[in-house]
């Protein structure tokens, strides 16, 4: 079955250093990939999408996620946070060929110390 | 271009009402689905249409329906409302049924009291 895991709920980090927000996920087939921020009060947005193109994704506002295959991992990374980057962030897999629903981690908040 | 507009955003309704969400998608867009997002069990998937048709249901019971017009805009409709149902009902919208990625709408927040 397919299954989306973030590995962590929270993650703090300062104005200026590097953001990696994990994600690991189970498909039994070629997945689809994507990450996508919710700012507070507001709806989700897009940030990058894997199609099986080129297994390193850059996404808006910096932000880049490096499929693995091999570790089953979509980690997303950003090399310098700023402070507008506050805001909770999930890992979505699709579901497959035949059916296009949507499997959503259960999302990482990312606060930014100034 | 307009983004997925989604109506009302703010709404309070009584246990035992029902009410009725709206969602335009973007122009040309002819897939919507709709999503429950809630502090406790995050993003669930409700349903999907395309071409006026269902295509997939999550595992909701059966007071939540929907249905899709030939303008592609869907309705949501929830009955016979319950506390539980309180929530940050979102609506996505894509070109195709394949997965290049969902606009979503900003969502209509429910209360039920």
């Amino acid at each position: 079955a397919q299954s989306v895991t973030q590995l962590d709920s929270h993650v703090s980090v300062s104005e200026g250093t590097p953001v990696l927000l994990r994600c690991n996920y189970s498909s039994s087939y070629s997945p689809s990939l994507f990450w996508y921020v919710q700012h507070p009060n507001k709806g989700l947005q897009l940030l990058l999408k894997y199609t099986s193109a080129a297994t390193l994704v850059k996404g808006i506002n910096g932000f880049e996620a490096e499929f693995k295959k091999s570790e089953t991992s979509f980690h997303l990374t950003k090399p310098s946070a700023h402070m507008s980057d506050a805001a909770e962030y999930f890992c979505v897999v699709s579901l497959g060929d035949s059916n296009y629903q949507l499997i959503w981690g259960a999302g990482t908040k990312l606060i930014i110390k100034p | 271009k307009a983004g997925v507009t989604q109506t009302p955003r703010y709404l309070i309704k009584t246990r035992g009402q029902q009410v009725t969400l709206s969602c335009s998608p973007i122009s040309g867009h002819r897939s919507v689905s709709w999503y429950q997002q809630t502090p406790g069990q995050g993003l669930q998937f409700l349903f999907e249409y395309f071409s006026e048709t269902q295509r997939n249901k999550g595992n909701f019971p059966g007071r939540f329906s929907g249905r899709q017009f030939s303008n592609s805009r869907s309705e949501m409709n929830v009955s016979t409302l319950e506390l539980g149902d309180s929530a940050l009902y979102l609506c996505a919208s894509s070109l195709t049924r394949l997965n290049y990625g969902y606009t979503f709408g900003s969502g209509t927040r429910l209360t039920v009291v």
